[in-house]
């Protein structure tokens, strides 16, 4: 069975200063692997994905992830924190099982950047 | 605009009242899928679709039905809410295969009382 785990509940960072939220995977074969952003009272939002290739991707709003195969893990960073960015994320897997594809979402993690 | 639409976006109903919650699509996503988000649970699958007629169980179907009549539509059905369905449900859509991401709609924020 695939699982996604995000380890902290809420990660609190002031403005300007760097950030990383946390993902780790379980997964049979490549994975698949996406970061989502929900800000309050709306859906997700795509904001990066992996599929193979270089280990450092680049998303929406200056976001990018680092994919760490030996530590399973993907996560999620971004240089400057800014206020907006406070909201709360999702890392997913994605992979098939019986000829479908199986996403499977973590808890999220809340981000709060702190002016 | 690519967009996914759900409705209604708040309902509160009373135990054992059959609704609908509406999910349309105009991307021509072959994939589409309902998920219900709960504190401290994420979002947790409940049923998806992989094109017309051809639907299957997420994680958690039960209490929950489907249909894929058309492409473009996919309702989710609770033919008898109880409290415990209370939650936030999301329809979301893709174009099929395991790298595409998913387009997500606004939310049903649903209460059974």
């Amino acid at each position: 069975a695939q699982s996604v785990a995000q380890p902290e509940d809420q990660v609190n960072v002031a403005e300007g200063n760097p950030l990383t939220v946390k993902c780790t995977y379980s997964v049979s074969g490549n994975p698949y692997l996406f970061w989502y952003v929900q800000y309050p009272n709306r859906g997700l939002q795509f904001l990066l994905k992996y599929i193979t290739g270089d280990n450092l991707v680049k998303g929406s709003y200056g976001f990018e992830a680092e994919f760490n195969k030996s530590q399973t893990s993907f996560h999620l960073k971004k240089p400057s924190a800014l206020v907006s960015d406070s909201a709360l994320y999702f890392c997913a897997v994605s992979s098939l099982r019986g000829g479908y594809q199986k996403v499977t979402f973590g808890i999220g993690t809340k981000l709060q950047v702190i002016p | 605009e690519a967009q996914v639409t759900q409705n209604p976006r708040y309902l509160i109903t009373v135990t054992g009242k059959k609704l609908t919650v509406t999910c349309s699509q105009n991307m021509n996503h072959e994939y589409m899928s309902w998920y219900r988000q709960d504190p401290g649970l994420g979002l947790r699958q409940i049923y998806y679709s992989m094109n017309v007629e051809v639907t299957d169980k997420g994680d958690v179907p039960e209490g929950y039905k489907v249909s894929r009549k058309e492409k473009r539509n996919f309702p989710l059905i609770l033919e008898s809410p109880s409290p415990n369905q209370t939650s936030l449900y999301f329809c979301a859509s893709s174009y099929r295969g395991m790298n595409t991401e998913a387009f997500f709609g606004q939310g049903t924020r649903l209460t059974v009382v």
